[in-house]
């Protein structure tokens, strides 16, 4: 069955430096993407970055990037240069080629400091 | 404004009422999904459509629920005999047809909040 999990409940960074949060997945599908999305508290669910699993290169997406290790099975998220703004839930989840539906993680609340 | 527009934000209803919502999708997609999001855990697939057959149901989607989708444009989710444990935020989703399934992100509407008392 699909998983997401992230074990990082609550993350904390300093602004304009860079923070790592963690996604790791479980999938019995070879074809499958990996998304990450933000979560302000104003509710709506914007999307940032999405990894193919036949993509050889790691996404960008302007200040963030995803650090896929397919071996591993993790597709961790980087923030560079966290702003105030960046403060929200994040989360990540997938969806594979047998299904429609995204299967989300828990979400890591982070909290960017000034 | 050409996002997923989610229509009331905020309900708050006594156990026992009634409720429907209404989810109008980005016009040119074509698949359109039903999320339930508890406080502190991540969304939870309820249903989805493409154009106006609604293809999967999630066993979250009891009997009390029903959603459609007629013409294959906006979509309603109703709530029939509300219970408190229906308290949740609800978001629709859409989401382009493309060649590869697992390619295509969803965009997420700002949801509707419920609160049932």
């Amino acid at each position: 069955a699909q998983k997401i999990t992230q074990t990082q409940p609550g993350m904390f960074v300093q602004e304009k430096e860079a923070v790592t949060l963690d996604c790791t997945y479980d999938t019995s599908d070879q074809s499958y993407g990996l998304f990450w999305y933000k979560q302000p508290s104003s509710g709506e669910m914007i999307f940032l970055i999405y990894q193919g699993s036949y993509d050889e290169q790691n996404a960008t997406e302007g200040r963030y990037s995803l650090n896929f290790q397919k071996a591993r099975k993790s597709a961790n998220l980087v923030i560079s240069a966290s702003q105030l703004g960046d403060s929200a839930m994040y989360f990540c989840a997938m969806r594979d080629g047998g299904y429609n539906k995204l299967i989300f993680g828990a979400g890591t609340r982070l909290a960017v400091h000034p | 404004d050409t996002g997923v527009s989610q229509d009331p934000r905020h309900k708050i209803t006594k156990r026992g009422q009634n409720v429907t919502f209404r989810c109008d999708p980005i016009s040119e997609h074509n698949r359109l999904y039903w999320y339930r999001q508890t406080l502190g855990q991540g969304p939870e697939f309820l249903t989805y459509f493409q154009n106006e057959a609604q293809l999967e149901k999630s066993r979250l989607l009891s009997d009390r629920f029903s959603a459609e989708r007629p013409k294959g444009s906006f979509s309603t989710l109703e709530i029939q005999r509300t219970e408190q444990g229906d308290s949740a935020m609800y978001l629709c989703a859409s989401s382009r047809a493309g060649d590869r399934l697992w390619k295509t992100e969803a965009f997420f509407g700002q949801g509707t909040r419920l609160t049932v008392v």
